[in-house]
């Protein structure tokens, strides 16, 4: 299986504050990556996918590239609705999976 | 827009088996492929698997010999069922609509508010 390891694990951070979330992939993922963002409660919501399209509605602050095994999702002025945990996925080989998730606290 | 909602008992005891339902509206479930992800209490998120109204379907290899899915055109609903369920199958269920993009590459678009199912005698 393809495991997905995000780094930080969790960061503190402030408004304004530019953020990368990094991802890496055991393998050659092409660019099979998405990126949701959950917060307390309740479900995930697409940020990103195919490592650097942003979803519908998505504000231009988030954007996500990389290819390979190395992907990253940047904040570029984090807002305080922004708080929350992070989560990348990869759909390139079967089992999909999920990053551990990287928290954002202030 | 398409919703999802989950529903299903709450507490199931072990060794039992965990069934839930998808509801979907806003859109026909034939056309699109569907999956459910769970949520241990304090964990990250697992994905089970997918199906497509056409037949085609794809499992965890985790969970592929406790794990079905079905669909139901007629109510625009999807289901899971869990088999054998222990304290590890603990955790919030989501279903999810699953959009294609290059052909070959998925991911989830819309998500149901999730469900929590404890397993517990």
């Amino acid at each position: 299986d393809i495991q997905m390891t995000q780094s930080p694990s969790s960061l503190s951070a402030s408004v304004g504050d530019r953020l990368t979330i990094t991802c890496r992939a055991t393998q050659d993922i092409s660019n099979a990556v998405a990126w949701y963002q959950q917060k307390s409660g309740k479900a995930p919501k697409l940020l990103v996918y195919a490592a650097s399209r942003l979803g519908s509605g998505v504000p231009s602050r988030f954007s996500g590239s990389g290819s390979g095994t190395d992907f990253t999702l940047t904040i570029s002025s984090l807002q305080p609705e922004d708080f929350g945990t992070y989560y990348c996925f990869q759909d390139n080989t079967h089992p999909w999976m999920f990053g551990q998730g990287t928290k954002v606290e202030v | 827009q398409v919703q999802l909602q989950e529903s299903g008992p709450g507490l199931v005891k072990p060794s039992e088996t965990l069934s839930l339902t998808c509801t979907v509206s806003g859109v026909a479930i034939r056309r699109h492929f569907w999956s459910w992800i769970r949520q241990s209490p304090g964990k990250g998120l697992e994905w089970i698997g997918y199906k497509y109204y056409s037949g085609s379907t794809k499992y965890n290899p985790s969970f592929e010999s406790r794990v079905t899915m079905s669909l139901d055109t007629s109510k625009n609903q999807f289901s899971l069922t869990l088999t054998s369920v222990s304290g590890a199958d603990t955790a919030v269920y989501y279903c999810a609509r699953v959009q294609n993009y290059d052909f070959s590459h998925y991911y989830f678009d819309s998500w149901g508010q999730g469900t929590l199912v404890t397993v517990s005698s």
